[in-house]
């Protein structure tokens, strides 16, 4: 099962910025976390992942709180395109070979 | 253009006629995976692949089967399917397995079994 929580939906105003939390407090020291996307029944698509250290990157950026217990992953100007489900993934790494999808946010950007 | 593709896209078929769902990467990638996704079980691995002729059970290989005989490709192959199989798929596929790197996923294939 899935060890990140996230709320099940959200809403935001186009060209605002989007917020959305995730809480994984299991999360052990080597383990990443990774954002997903999936838009309407498409593949997920990779947004970005981090450690511990905040990452931006030309989709999104990454805020890890310093206990690591939870992450924000901020679009700074979201557009109606990127409505969509938004998966927050702890890493189980090389002992499970996968990730392991919870059920994600849906993020409904409001024109 | 990097991309992984399937094959089909939608399928509607019958109880026990056997079916292969293709799935192709151009990325030289090392790992491919089958995914299944159904509404509120969310995304479910079925088999990867760690490189050619290496592949695993996933949390759901019960019906599946698959391949890995070159390295661009991975099947899906159903023996018997049945209704329960009626799913959306999603082949990915990463350089080496999906911790450290981003997976990149297929369009998805929508099979009906009836």
């Amino acid at each position: 099962d899935a060890k990140t929580t996230q709320p099940p939906s959200m809403d935001c105003a186009e060209g605002r910025a989007a917020n959305l939390p995730c809480n994984h407090s299991t999360i052990s020291g080597n383990e990443y976390v990774y954002w997903y996307r999936q838009i309407h029944s498409q593949g997920p698509q990779y947004i970005i992942h981090g450690l511990k250290n905040n990452e931006t990157n030309e989709m999104a950026s990454l805020i890890i709180t310093e206990d690591r217990k939870s992450s924000t992953l901020i679009l700074p100007h979201a557009t109606l395109r990127d409505t969509a489900v938004y998966y927050c993934i702890e890493d189980y790494g090389g002992a499970t070979n996968k990730l392991i999808f919870g059920t994600g946010t849906l993020l409904a950007v409001q024109p | 253009e990097a991309q992984v593709t399937q094959n089909p896209r939608y399928l509607i078929t019958v109880t026990g006629k056997k079916l292969t769902v293709t799935c192709s990467q151009n990325m030289n990638h090392e790992y491919m995976s089958w995914y299944r996704q159904d509404p509120g079980l969310g995304l479910r691995q079925i088999y990867y692949s760690m490189n050619v002729e290496v592949t695993d059970k996933g949390d759901v290989p019960e019906g599946y089967k698959v391949s890995r005989k070159e390295k661009r490709n991975f099947p899906l192959i159903l023996e018997s399917p049945s209704p329960n199989q009626t799913s959306l798929y999603f082949c990915a596929s990463s350089y080496r397995g999906p911790s450290y790197n981003e997976q990149f996923f297929g369009p998805g294939t929508r099979l009906t079994v009836l």
